[in-house]
């Protein structure tokens, strides 16, 4: 069975770096992509990017300057970065195998939340 | 960029069929996935490659995808069903894009 679980800080202040990391069980960080999503409070699902271990990656245009994706196989996890956080980066932030078009997004994590605010 | 539009709300009676739409520019040269969210967890995924069911899934989920428009149809809708839907898809630059949401309520 496939697993993942964010963790983090859940208190971020703006103009500083939010960091994530995903830990992936039950299958290894080798294969396939994967993505974290985000989801400000009461409103809806935005991916935030993928990345594989093959150094393939994509980052959502509006995101794209602010966001570093990373791969440590040795822990079998993946992570997030996204500098200058505001306001409206306070969101459940969660990470997903992406399996693309041959399956999209097959197991999440729990989800975190993070909250911008000093 | 890409941009997937689905209706805000949508209602159904128990036992009723439920149609949620997803439209986007030339959708059904694309591949849709569909999920379910219920409040307070992650979500779920239902379908994907426009039809195709996930392990675990009922039945009563299908999907269909064509022209500017996928649909998620649920069969028999039941109380537990309700939650929010979301349609996800690719654009040519291979992001992943979602729709806004609908929210089924089953009365």
């Amino acid at each position: 069975q496939v697993q993942l679980q964010e963790s983090g800080p859940g208190l971020v202040k703006p103009s500083e770096t939010l960091s994530l990391t995903c830990t992936v069980s039950g299958d290894s960080i080798r294969n396939t992509y994967w993505s974290w999503i985000r989801q400000p409070p009461g409103k809806g699902l935005e991916s935030i990017g993928y990345t594989s271990y093959s150094g393939s990656t994509n980052y959502n245009p509006s995101l794209k300057s602010r966001v570093t994706m990373s791969i440590d196989t040795s822990k079998n996890q993946f992570s997030l970065r996204l500098s200058s956080v505001t306001a409206t980066d306070t969101a459940v932030y969660y990470c997903a195998r992406d399996q693309a078009v041959y399956g999209g997004f097959d197991y999440w994590g729990q989800g975190t939340l993070v909250t911008v605010s000093s | 960029s890409y941009e997937l539009t689905q209706p805000p709300s949508v209602s159904v009676s128990p036992g009723q069929t439920a149609s949620i739409t997803c439209s986007g520019d030339k959708l059904g040269d694309r591949y849709v996935c569909w999920y379910l969210q219920k409040s307070g967890q992650p979500p779920v995924l239902v379908i994907y490659q426009d039809s195709k069911r996930p392990s675990g899934i009922p039945e009563r989920f299908s999907g269909s995808n064509s022209g500017n428009t996928a649909t998620l149809t649920i069969s028999g809708t039941q109380a537990i069903d309700e939650a929010d839907y979301y349609c996800q898809a690719w654009d040519s630059s291979t992001a992943r894009v979602f729709g806004g949401g609908t929210k089924l309520t089953v009365l």
